[in-house]
């Protein structure tokens, strides 16, 4: 059984384009998240959501919009797609422990977007 | 800005060796760092977390200190076999927050030859 599920598993697109990714867990985790790890294997938070609330924004192009309608899914929509866009995008989850902590993240294959 | 920060070339050693990867951390505090390990076309896999109030944390032939006078954790893996070639990153916490949020380093790639 697959932890952390994304879909589509690569996607190669026209500059301009909008498209979605797709994420589920079946963890039970309240927290999921989305990466962006750029051609120097740098990953970096983008958003964050628990149990569907907005919790970590970082600042982002608004052609960026994330939508989780239950706390096992997470998609993120982009518009108007760019050159610069074109990265491997990691969606994971974890679970928030009664201290507050979130620790342990598990991350879900990637799906790499290419833009031309 | 907060930063993690590791050795971006790449680390080779015979296999049977000890491997020694290094993670430091600037403008901040961690509470927590961990390691993960990437394998080409995958996602990060965790492996240790490490708490600030811990030096020392082992799991197998996988070893992590935290030296919170240096900025720094050591990651080591001790009788590297070629299975353990992979890309590790070194995550640490927001300080300023508990959202989970974590600021990773640019990862250590280490190929072990046999």
């Amino acid at each position: 059984d697959t932890a952390v599920s994304q879909t589509p598993k690569y996607l190669v697109t026209q500059m301009g384009n909008d498209k979605s990714i797709k994420c589920e867990q079946n963890l039970g985790h309240d927290t999921m998240y989305w990466y962006k790890q750029d051609s120097k294997k740098f990953l970096k938070i983008m958003f964050s959501y628990n149990n569907k609330e907005l919790i970590i924004n970082e600042t982002v192009p608004n052609r960026f919009s994330p939508k989780s309608p239950d706390k096992a899914h997470l998609n993120l929509h982009i518009n108007s797609l760019e050159l610069g866009d074109s990265a491997v995008y990691f969606c994971a989850s974890s679970q928030r422990r009664l201290a507050g902590e979130r620790e342990t993240q598990y991350f879900g294959p990637g799906t790499r977007l290419l833009v031309l | 800005s907060q930063k993690i920060e590791q050795n971006s070339e790449a680390l080779n050693i015979q296999e049977g060796k000890t491997a020694t990867l290094t993670c430091n951390y600037t403008n901040y505090s961690p509470a927590y760092l961990q390691w993960y390990r990437q394998d080409p076309g995958r996602g990060p896999v965790f492996l240790l977390l490490i708490r600030e109030n811990e030096k020392e944390k082992r799991k197998e032939r996988l070893k992590v200190t935290f030296d919170t006078t240096l900025k720094q954790s050591l990651f080591h893996i001790t009788a590297s076999q070629p299975a353990d070639s992979a890309t590790y990153l070194c995550a640490g916490t927001d300080g300023s927050s508990n959202t989970g949020k974590l600021i990773f380093g640019q990862g250590t790639t280490l190929q072990v030859k046999p």
